[in-house]
């Protein structure tokens, strides 16, 4: 069965790095998204991708967050210059129609030192 | 701010019981509920979406049900075994935008 992959699975950065999480979603999915759980709460949404274009993003995807499609392949979320607080998974997800059920990759680790 | 609430938070049931358990949802603007089950280690694993009041869906012995017009889902696990254990993740879609709000789910416990 087709799944959506994620590199690394655990990443170290240095606080004010930039970071760049890797995904590949399902090869006929149309719809992207980002979503991440910090330690003991809740998944968060953090943002949506269809046709080349973010088409929702939740308060926490601000300015220092980014996401591309760079060769139809792979979905990237990029934090340019990460803090403490972006410690947390990262969850890559994808949907072959927008009321499709959303499959999740194992998630990337991001420790923040 | 819309709140998703799923209780119990944790469920501790004998092999080979039966258990449920909640996710509520706001009722207005409704468009679709998600189901999810999650193991420590793995990515969450999609069950149900459910779109319509009154809807039931089935996968197994894992089944739910919906009320749209008062908010909550039910998932009922049938004669429950060890590989059930998990969290059971809900998550809610109203119809004014893509992202979902998520519950901090039921954690669900088998006891052999």
């Amino acid at each position: 069965e087709p799944e959506v992959t994620q590199t690394p699975s655990h990443q170290v950065t240095q606080m004010g790095q930039e970071v760049i999480l890797r995904c590949v979603p399902i090869s006929n999915h149309v719809y992207f998204y980002w979503y991440r759980q910090i330690l003991g709460q809740k998944v968060e949404f953090l943002v949506s991708f269809y046709n080349n274009e973010i088409s929702e993003k939740s308060e926490i995807f601000d300015d220092q967050f980014s996401v591309e499609r760079p060769d139809g392949s792979n979905f990237t979320l990029k934090i340019r210059s990460t803090k403490l607080e972006d410690s947390a998974m990262y969850f890559c997800a994808s949907s072959a129609r927008g009321l499709q059920p959303q499959h999740f990759g194992d998630g990337t680790r991001l420790s923040i030192l | 701010i819309l709140n998703v609430e799923q209780s119990p938070q944790s469920l501790h049931v004998q092999e080979g019981d039966s258990t449920n358990f909640t996710c509520s949802f706001p009722s207005s603007n409704f468009y679709a509920l998600h189901w999810y089950r999650w193991e420590t280690a793995k990515s969450p694993e999609a069950l149900f979406v459910m779109t319509l009041n009154g809807d039931e869906k089935k996968k197994g012995r894992i089944s739910a049900t919906l009320n749209t017009k008062e908010g909550y889902s039910y998932l009922y696990i049938k004669g429950s075994q060890p590989e059930d254990s998990a969290t059971y993740l809900c998550a809610f879609r109203d119809d004014s935008n893509y992202q979902l709000i998520w519950g901090a789910g039921t954690k669900l416990i088998i006891k052999p």
